[in-house]
């Protein structure tokens, strides 16, 4: 199935530092999300880019998407303790489809 | 709008017991998702509804599985009989469209013991 990998699966950095992720899928998009879960909650949506689309803006967070590369990066910039969390792309399948990948997991040292 | 809700928020039960977990989506939103997940497996659709009509229900694991949307405010998903291997956390979310962006509810804690 059509499903982003995100990349790492674990990354711990100190309190304002930059955060990247990254997420690599298989097949052609319509658009890729990402969103974040912090422990016991639902995920929450944080930002959609279109295919046709190579970089979004959303205060501290900058997603970029290379369709001919198949991947796309979130970078959070200036990280605060309360970015500890799991986050996680999303694409669209064939079917219109939203299938989630495994996340990676945040953790923002003091 | 209050967002999601879903009831219970915790639900520990005996094996073989049924289960059901209710939903209310944003009003408005015409696409209903129910999603497990868990450490293993990680997010998994399980059913969606598009005018509380089940468009795919390929996700459902099996037949003790079983989802109705009655009307556009509440969906339950069932689990009759229960088994220790369904302990997982259910989502429901709800979207105006299919792939857009998707409002999750706080999820519910299944444990089957």
């Amino acid at each position: 199935s059509q499903q982003g990998e995100e990349d790492p699966q674990a990354l711990s950095i100190q309190e304002g530092e930059n955060a990247t992720m990254n997420c690599s899928y298989k097949t052609s998009i319509n658009n890729l999300q990402w969103y974040r879960q912090n422990s016991g909650r639902g995920l929450v949506h944080l930002i959609l880019i279109r295919s046709n689309e190579r970089e979004k803006h959303s205060g501290r967070l900058r997603v970029t998407l290379d369709t001919s590369k198949k991947s796309s990066s979130l970078l959070i910039t200036a990280s605060r303790a309360a970015d500890t969390a799991s986050y996680f792309c999303a694409t669209d399948a064939r079917d219109d489809k939203i299938i989630f990948g495994k996340g990676t997991r945040l953790h923002i040292l003091p | 709008d209050a967002g999601v809700i879903q009831s219970p928020r915790h639900e520990v039960t005996e094996m073989g017991q049924e289960v059901t977990l209710r939903c209310k989506p944003i009003s408005g939103h015409d696409y209903l998702f129910w999603y497990r997940q868990t450490m293993m497996r990680g997010l998994e659709l399980l059913i969606y509804f598009n005018n509380n009509v089940p468009i795919d229900d390929s996700g459902m694991p099996e037949d003790r599985f079983s989802a109705k949307m009655p009307n556009a405010s509440f969906s339950t998903l069932k689990i009759q009989p229960s088994e220790p291997r369904d302990s997982a956390v259910y989502f429901c979310a709800s979207s105006p469209y299919l792939s857009y962006e998707q409002y999750f509810g706080p999820g519910t804690r299944l444990t089957v013991t």
